[in-house]
């Protein structure tokens, strides 16, 4: 059963548009939230975070939106880049008990120039 | 300052060998968690280290893994006899506390066969 999902396996955007990437939870016990970024051959790499008290937070290019009641979070890429091209994965924790990250399946995302 | 370093980065072995995966954490992180992501699904935890001590190993498979993180140091993961289904990437993560963001090596790349 999972409980982190990304629905979309791929997303191609222009460069220069804006990049949408959607990931749905569903267990209301997770209060830490997370986007990584992953390149072939490569680990993930941190991107952006945000915490259940928050519905925003914004480094730069990068925002994540989060709406606790639908139990979804987004992150969007403003303006989207051709180096941004790579497989994204949200991911989830709870800040009591155990701190391991419940990830989701990854959006490849291309950004076409 | 160093990252996360994994070795080796590819292992190919036969179904019923051994193999032992090893993990350098960031320099100072007690905490060290264990993932895998097979055949381009979700990454999932395996276990988590806060210094020598295993905190959560929920995520094990069976007792055919075995981790170990003596003087909470590396960590090596040991798959013993491996299996066909055993095959993934296997990451290793670490963070200084354990709410804080867990930083990916590049992982090991397995093959069974």
């Amino acid at each position: 059963d999972q409980q982190v999902k990304q629905n979309s396996p791929s997303l191609s955007v222009q460069e220069g548009r804006i990049s949408i990437l959607n990931c749905d939870y569903t267990n209301s016990m997770f209060d830490y939230f997370l986007w990584y970024k992953k390149y072939p051959a490569e680990g993930p790499t941190f991107l952006i975070s945000i915490s259940s008290i928050k519905d925003k937070n914004e480094d730069g290019r990068f925002t994540v939106f989060l709406n606790k009641s639908a139990k979804h979070l987004s992150l969007h890429i403003v303006p989207s880049q051709p180096g941004d091209s790579a497989v994204y994965f949200c991911a989830a924790s709870m800040a009591s008990g155990t701190y391991k990250y419940i990830f989701g399946t990854g959006t490849r995302l291309k950004v076409l120039a | 300052e160093a990252g996360v370093t994994q070795f080796p980065s590819h292992s190919v072995i036969e179904k019923g060998q051994t193999v032992t995966l090893r993990c350098d954490p960031i320099s100072g992180h007690d905490n060290l968690y264990w993932y895998r992501r097979v055949m381009g699904k979700e990454i999932k935890f395996l276990l988590h280290f806060v210094k020598e001590s295993k905190q959560d190993e929920s995520g094990m498979p069976n007792n055919r893994f075995l981790a170990e993180r003596t003087g909470g140091t590396y960590s090596t993961l040991k798959v013993q006899p491996a299996e066909l289904e055993d095959s993934g990437v296997y990451f290793c993560a670490s963070s200084q506390g354990p709410l804080e963001t867990q930083y990916f090596g590049p992982g090991t790349r397995l093959l069974v066969l």
